[in-house]
């Protein structure tokens, strides 16, 4: 238990569905972060809240669209959303800034059909 | 941009000492971390350099040359368990604050 947590951990759903994806952390961060990790791929930075406000967008496509309601929470939504977007999808947390160590939650896997 | 680098696979034995690089290119560098990260699970964090020198931390030793961009981690006494992708990552600092970069991850396979 890393004091992260990601719900649901497996996803299933059609490209014309609407979903979303909840992280939650206990650790009193301010910073939260969403990484996609496709098969054999490099763990990919999407989005990065600091202090609830959103810092980073690596040229994220418009169908994930992140909320961050307070400093304890992150949500990913989800929407006409492609096959190719079936990944893990991890939430992570830090202190910034400090050393930054980033605490993972366990990761969604979602499988667009 | 980073550019962080890293071996794709590596094959050892079981009781062995194998030896993972890592060599990086960023502006504002803040650190570097280990993670280990077994199949379908989350990273889980091993070390942190910021200084240059050597981290040991039981079987698990992590090496930086903040002057050279490189890295690596020893893994000793090898155990199946041992078997998992390590990663690199590295912290940089840019106007937004810190920022935290993955290299691809090197898949270990311990071998009996």
């Amino acid at each position: 238990e890393t004091g992260v947590t990601q719900t649901p951990r497996h996803l299933v759903m059609g490209m014309t569905n609407k979903k979303s994806l909840k992280c939650e952390q206990h650790l009193g961060h301010n910073a939260m972060y969403w990484y996609k990790q496709s098969a054999k791929k490099p763990l990919e930075l999407m989005f990065v809240y600091n202090f609830k406000e959103q810092t980073e967008n690596n040229s994220v496509p418009s169908r994930f669209s992140p909320e961050c309601p307070n400093s304890s929470h992150l949500f990913l939504h989800l929407h006409t959303l492609q096959p190719e977007d079936s990944a893990l999808y991890l939430c992570a947390s830090s202190q910034l800034p400090s050393t930054g160590e980033a605490f993972f939650g366990q990761g969604t896997r979602l499988t667009v059909v | 941009g980073q550019n962080i680098d890293q071996p794709t696979e590596m094959t050892a034995t079981e009781g062995a000492i194998v030896q993972i690089n890592c060599t990086y290119q960023t502006s504002g560098f803040n650190g570097l971390f280990w993670y280990q990260q077994h199949a379908g699970e989350a990273p889980t964090f091993l070390s942190y350099n910021v200084l240059d020198g050597l981290e040991e931390k039981g079987r698990f030793s992590s090496f930086l040359s903040r002057s050279k961009g490189y890295s690596y981690l020893l893994l000793k006494e090898l155990q199946m368990k041992d078997s998992a992708s390590y990663l690199c990552a590295v912290i940089s600092r840019n106007n937004a604050g810190n920022m935290l970069t993955f290299g691809g991850g090197t898949r270990l396979m311990v071998k009996p």
